[in-house]
């Protein structure tokens, strides 16, 4: 499968845990995107990678959060000390490299509940 | 920042019916709108896409409209099957590296 993949599928933890979760992107795909879904919601923009560089993050991402793609390549979001509000799907996506904006291809998710 | 609003939020229909899903937006710079299907338990997947430099797009039973000086967008379905079942969110943006902005959703049931 050359599709976008993501590790773990689903995490549970305890409130204050710290949880990491991991997103292997198309691999000529050179821009990488998170996303959180809560449920009934549609999907919500946290950050942006073009290549290693990490060129906008979301306001949303607060600084429990932090997103990393050392390589290029596969990319890791890190989330410390979890809340309950931290509940949620989080969505990794790729895109072709290229001007214009285009096809996100989305992974299935990391579904984390935090209790 | 770009918003995006959606309804309705759940739409039911008889098979071989048509449906209309509408969006609104409201950053004017904003160049791209897509829209997405969500199954149960799966992934997002595009369905079909519109630029602003074109008013309509079709894809088989699928077609999108815009209109650009009024800010909203829709998606056409037609002759609708029980496999269109699904959520369906449409997205905004275009003008910041490819970031979207999604409305909530609809849910769109289609009975046999």
């Amino acid at each position: 499968d050359t599709g976008v993949s993501q590790d773990p599928r689903h995490k549970i933890t305890k409130r204050g845990q710290n949880v990491t979760f991991r997103c292997d992107p198309i691999s000529e795909h050179n821009r990488l995107y998170w996303y959180r879904q809560t449920l009934g919601q549609g999907p919500e923009f946290l950050t942006y990678f073009q290549n290693e560089a990490q060129l906008e993050k979301s306001r949303l991402l607060s600084d429990r959060f932090s997103a990393e793609r050392p390589k290029g390549s596969f990319s890791t979001l890190e989330i410390q000390r979890t809340e309950q509000g931290d509940s949620a799907m989080y969505l990794c996506a790729s895109s072709e490299p290229g001007q214009n904006t285009g096809e996100l291809f989305f992974g299935e998710g990391s579904r984390l509940t935090v209790l | 920042g770009e918003n995006v609003e959606q309804h309705p939020s759940t739409l039911s229909v008889q098979e071989g019916d048509s449906a209309v899903i509408k969006c609104t937006y409201s950053d004017s710079a904003s160049n791209y709108f897509p829209w997405y299907k969500q199954e149960l338990g799966k992934r997002p997947q595009l369905i079909i896409d519109i630029r602003s430099n074109v008013g309509e797009k079709k894809d088989q039973r699928i077609a999108v409209t815009l209109n650009k000086t009024a800010k909203h967008f829709s998606l056409h379905i037609t002759e609708t099957q029980p496999e269109d079942s699904a959520v369906y969110f449409c997205a905004g943006g275009g003008t910041s590296y490819g970031k979207l902005t999604f409305g909530q959703g609809t849910i769109l049931t289609v009975h046999p």
